[in-house]
C-alpha cells in the first residue's frame, strides 16, 4: 500500500469554526508533513513529524496546530481562520533514515475554503 | 537549502521528447536532485531522483553534468496526459525532508 489518504476532500468553514484535516499511511513511514498550496502556486511546507514528534515548523501562524496521535496519522486542527487560508492542503510522508531512495508520497489534498 | 531555477512553461507537440532543465548553483555535496509532477488538485507524484551522471527509470531520464550545478529531465514521446507541472528539487536524501519546491514548469502537450 503506497497510499496517503486525506479527508475530507473538501471543507468550507467560517472564520470562528474549528475544524481538523486528517491524514494516513500505512507504508511505515516515520516522517511526515503538511503543506499549503495555494492556485498556481508550488506547495509550501508547513510543518514536519519525525517519529511523532513535530521537527519542523515554518512560522506558521498558530491557528494552525498539527497533531501526530501516532505513527500512521497526521492531523491539521483549524481555528479562527481567515480567508486568506483558503488553499489545498497536502500531506505527505516519506522515510526518516539514511535511505539513498528519498521520496515524498503526497495524498490528494484538502481543498478548503474560508467564509 | 539549493535554490532551484526552472523555465515557468513549456509546450511541445505529442510523441515528442520534452527536456526540462532546471539550475541549481550551490547544490552542496550531500544534495541528490528530485523532480517530481504534479497535476491539477492533486498532490506531486515522484517522477526521479539522481546524484550524478544519468539516471533512467520506466517514466523518465535525468541526466546530471560533473559539475552538478544544473540537471535536465527528459520525457520520451510525451503524450497529452504528460500535461502537468514539473518541479526540481534539491536537498539531502536521508532524514526527514526540509524541502522546498521552486515554481515549477508548467509543460503544455499539444496535439
Amino acid at each position: 500500500d503506497t497510499e496517503v489518504t486525506q479527508t475530507p476532500k473538501h471543507l468550507v468553514m467560517g472564520m470562528t469554526n474549528k475544524k481538523s484535516l486528517k491524514c494516513e499511511q500505512h507504508m511505515g513511514h516515520r516522517a511526515m508533513y503538511w503543506y499549503k498550496q495555494k492556485a498556481k502556486k508550488p506547495p509550501e511546507l508547513m510543518f514536519v513529524y519525525s517519529y511523532e514528534k513535530l521537527s519542523i515548523n515554518e512560522s506558521v501562524p498558530s491557528r494552525f496546530s498539527p497533531e501526530c496521535p501516532n505513527s500512521s496519522l497526521l492531523n491539521l486542527h483549524l481555528h479562527a481562520l481567515q480567508p486568506e487560508d483558503s488553499a489545498l492542503y497536502l500531506c505527505a510522508s516519506s522515510q526518516d533514515g539514511r535511505d539513498s531512495n528519498y521520496e515524498q508520497y503526497f495524498g490528494p489534498g484538502t481543498r478548503l475554503t474560508v467564509t | 537549502l539549493a535554490k532551484t531555477t526552472q523555465p515557468i512553461s513549456m509546450d511541445s507537440y505529442e510523441g515528442q521528447e520534452v527536456n526540462i532543465t532546471c539550475s541549481h548553483n550551490n547544490i552542496a555535496t550531500n544534495d541528490y536532485i528530485t523532480w517530481y509532477q504534479q497535476f491539477p488538485s492533486q498532490g506531486p507524484r515522484f517522477i526521479i531522483q539522481g546524484y550524478k551522471t544519468k539516471v533512467t527509470n520506466e517514466v523518465a531520464s535525468l541526466f546530471i553534468p560533473a559539475d552538478r550545478k544544473s540537471s535536465t529531465l527528459s520525457l520520451p514521446r510525451v503524450s497529452l496526459s504528460d500535461t502537468a507541472v514539473y518541479y526540481c528539487l534539491v536537498g539531502a536524501p536521508w532524514g526527514y525532508q526540509k524541502v522546498t519546491f521552486g515554481i515549477g514548469t508548467k509543460l503544455q502537450v499539444i496535439p
